[in-house]
């Protein structure tokens, strides 16, 4: 099955620094997701982004499928963006999500 | 609108005892995906609903877990004669149908913790 791979596992911040999440994928996707996890275990959607570049307030990411990988870029950190940011991709089994093993962010006030 | 609701929140059981989960989806997604996330295991698929096709169960990991979708709505994740490496957060997700080679955004619930004692 399709590999999901993140880095880096975990990332320590200044509030107001920025940073890049990785996400690399072995094979074709039809469905690219990124989620935030709240410390209450709820898995919050960021973006469905299976091609292209979009951009909510102080995130974006871009995914570039020919070369299969995703960046996720935060702008300006909070403490309130800590927690832990999943990759999330489906392959050629419709429905499915494979999920990486995600970054854990921690910002410092 | 009302997102994906899940019961109960939290489940203590008794190893040996079966127990039931449940997930109300989002209103007009007829696509359903049960996961689970475990320390050891992160975040995994375990089975996929969608319309009145044969679920994809590719991802149960024993003959003890069995899910049912009734009405195309809701749906039940049972798992019997439960073990103690079965404790973990269960997780459901909607979607609207995949439809050619489009795969839809998929919303999840709360999800419910599980723990085998």
């Amino acid at each position: 099955g399709i590999q999901v791979e993140q880095s880096p596992p975990d990332l320590i911040l200044q509030e107001g620094a920025n940073s890049t999440l990785r996400c690399n994928f072995s094979d074709s996707v039809n469905n690219l997701q990124w989620f935030h996890q709240n410390p209450w275990g709820q898995l919050i959607n960021l973006f469905y982004i299976p091609s292209g570049t979009k951009q909510n307030g102080r995130l974006s990411a871009t995914t570039v499928a020919t070369e299969r990988y995703s960046l996720l870029y935060i702008s300006s950190s909070q403490t309130t963006d800590s927690g832990v940011y999943f990759c999330a991709v489906c392959g050629t089994s419709y429905g499915k999500l494979t999920f990486g093993q995600g970054t854990i962010l921690t910002v410092h006030p | 609108g009302a997102g994906v609701s899940q019961s109960p929140s939290n489940k203590v059981t008794e190893k040996g005892k079966d127990v039931e989960l449940r997930c109300d989806p989002i209103s007009g997604h007829t696509a359903l995906y049960w996961y689970r996330q475990s320390l050891g295991q992160g975040l995994e698929f375990l089975i996929y609903f969608q319309g009145n096709s044969a679920p994809d169960k590719s991802g149960l990991p024993s003959d003890r877990f069995s899910a049912e979708r009734t009405g195309g709505s809701v749906s039940t994740l049972t798992i019997q004669r439960t073990q103690q490496e079965d404790s973990a957060v269960y997780l459901c997700a909607s979607s609207l149908a995949p439809s050619g080679l489009i795969s839809y955004e998929q919303y999840f619930g709360p999800g419910t913790r599980l723990t085998v004692t």
